[in-house]
């Protein structure tokens, strides 16, 4: 059972362009939301993360946007650069042992 | 500052042969997991260790042992390799003061022939 669905699987975008990233949870119980981005052979890395309790978080170009009631939030990096190009996953977590639910991640390619 | 160490990086495998994945952090996390990474299933929870003394099962534990050595250390065993279990294995830490916030190594490609 995947908790926590994420589209697309892969996204190309030209420089200077937006790109989105949506996911969608089940669990109500979720009470953190970071997202994490990967390069090739790296391990992935904290990029930004929202609690449940606002409605849009922004730190530089990357935004996300979360709906509560819809249960779905995303990820909008503005102005993107090829730099960005990198996995992306969104994830879900609870209190206590924060056990973290990861999505299946998003392939992300900014050509210039 | 080195933060999450795997070793090995790569690993071949013969089916049926066993064979351990380390992790340390220096980081003074009480939490460490075990991930398995797999194109198109994202990132998987294999074991977790809350705090040292304790483990775990995560979401896919079957084919796979843990043992929490010390604070530091949390090694991942594969009894008999399959070779469903081929995969990139990442090991992570966290500190309840930042829930959610994970500190991953930079894995350790398996293969299993």
């Amino acid at each position: 059972q995947q908790q926590v669905k994420q589209s697309p699987q892969s996204l190309i975008v030209q420089k200077g362009g937006i790109s989105i990233i949506n996911c969608a949870y089940e669990n109500t119980a979720f009470d953190y939301f970071p997202w994490y981005q990967q390069f090739p052979g790296k391990g992935p890395a904290l990029l930004i993360a929202i609690r449940p309790d606002v409605s849009e978080k922004k730190e530089g170009r990357f935004t996300i946007s979360f709906n509560k009631s819809a249960k779905q939030f995303s990820l909008h990096i503005m102005d993107s650069q090829p730099g960005d190009s990198a996995t992306y996953f969104c994830a879900a977590s609870t209190g206590g042992y924060q056990k973290v639910t990861f999505g299946t991640g998003t392939k992300l390619q900014v050509i210039p | 500052n080195a933060g999450v160490t795997q070793t090995p990086k790569f690993q071949v495998l013969k089916t049926g042969q066993s064979m351990t994945l380390q992790c340390a952090q220096d980081m003074n996390h009480n939490s460490m997991y075990w991930y398995r990474q797999d194109p198109g299933m994202g990132l998987r929870l294999i074991y977790y260790s809350a705090s040292e003394g304790t483990t775990d099962k995560g979401e896919v534990p079957n084919g796979y042992n843990v043992s929490r050595l010390n604070k530091r250390e949390f090694s991942l065993r594969l009894e008999s390799a399959a070779p469903s279990q081929t995969s990139v294995y990442f090991c992570a830490s966290s500190e309840p003061t930042t829930p959610g916030e994970l500190f991953f190594g930079e894995g350790s490609r398996l293969t299993v022939l």
